[in-house]
């Protein structure tokens, strides 16, 4: 399977800040990206779904004003968050997935905290 | 749309006991699903996924479930439990023939005594 990370592992940040998460995909062509919200002790909410070079499609009721996603290239896509409030404070976590694959590979996640 | 239900929250067993999660799925045909693992602070790590065929799978670390259609589950089974399977586990659907997009259900948290 594809080897995943994301960056940071952790971030803090002052309420108002925007911050950017990148997910790469180290050893995989990944034409598809997928970024899921966590709560804790909840389930994985998704949150959208990119294509290399396309436009995010986002879920119904994410603000893709607000979660801002870019698949610029095969390995990298970014989360950012813009104006971040307390309440988006949550573990990200990106996925991936390729042609010819029926499994989605995750990433370690990214835990955000906005003070 | 599918669904995804995992009664249980929390199980707790003792070290060496076996082990069954439940999962039960609402879909129209036969779905895609999936059983992962989640250790604190982590990512999802697959553990066994059933499309067809066989409807018991074998996964990694030990674990098997079975697909049974008449009771729309797909349980989780081990026989013998680790202290280092204490995690949270999820069951997931997938539309048969679409884009492999997981529903998750809530998870069931899995303590384990020594």
């Amino acid at each position: 399977g594809a080897v995943v990370s994301q960056h940071p592992s952790w971030v803090i940040c002052k309420s108002g800040t925007s911050v950017k998460i990148e997910c790469r995909s180290l050893d995989f062509q990944a034409t598809t990206m997928f970024w899921y919200r966590q709560f804790p002790k909840q389930s994985l909410m998704l949150m959208a779904t990119s294509n290399e070079g396309s436009k995010a499609t986002y879920e119904q009721g994410v603000e893709k004003d607000k979660f801002l996603i870019n698949h610029a290239s095969l390995t990298l896509s970014t989360l950012t968050v813009t104006s971040a409030h307390p309440e988006d404070s949550s573990f990200y976590i990106c996925s991936v997935t390729g042609v010819n694959y029926n499994e989605q590979f995750f990433g370690p996640g990214t835990r955000l905290t906005v003070l | 749309a599918q669904s995804v239900t995992q009664p249980d929250i929390h199980i707790t067993v003792s070290e060496g006991a076996s082990l069954e999660l439940r999962c039960n799925y609402s879909y129209g045909a036969t779905p895609y699903l999936f059983w992962y693992v989640q250790s604190p602070g982590q990512g999802l790590q697959l553990l066994l996924k059933y499309f067809s065929g066989d409807t018991l799978v074998q996964g990694i670390k030990g674990f098997e479930a079975e697909f049974k259609r008449s009771q729309s589950s797909f349980n989780l089974r081990k026989p013998s439990v680790h202290w280092s399977d204490a995690a949270e586990y999820f069951c997931a659907v997938a539309r048969s023939g679409g884009s492999y997009i997981p529903t998750f259900g809530r998870g069931t948290s899995l303590i384990v005594h020594p």
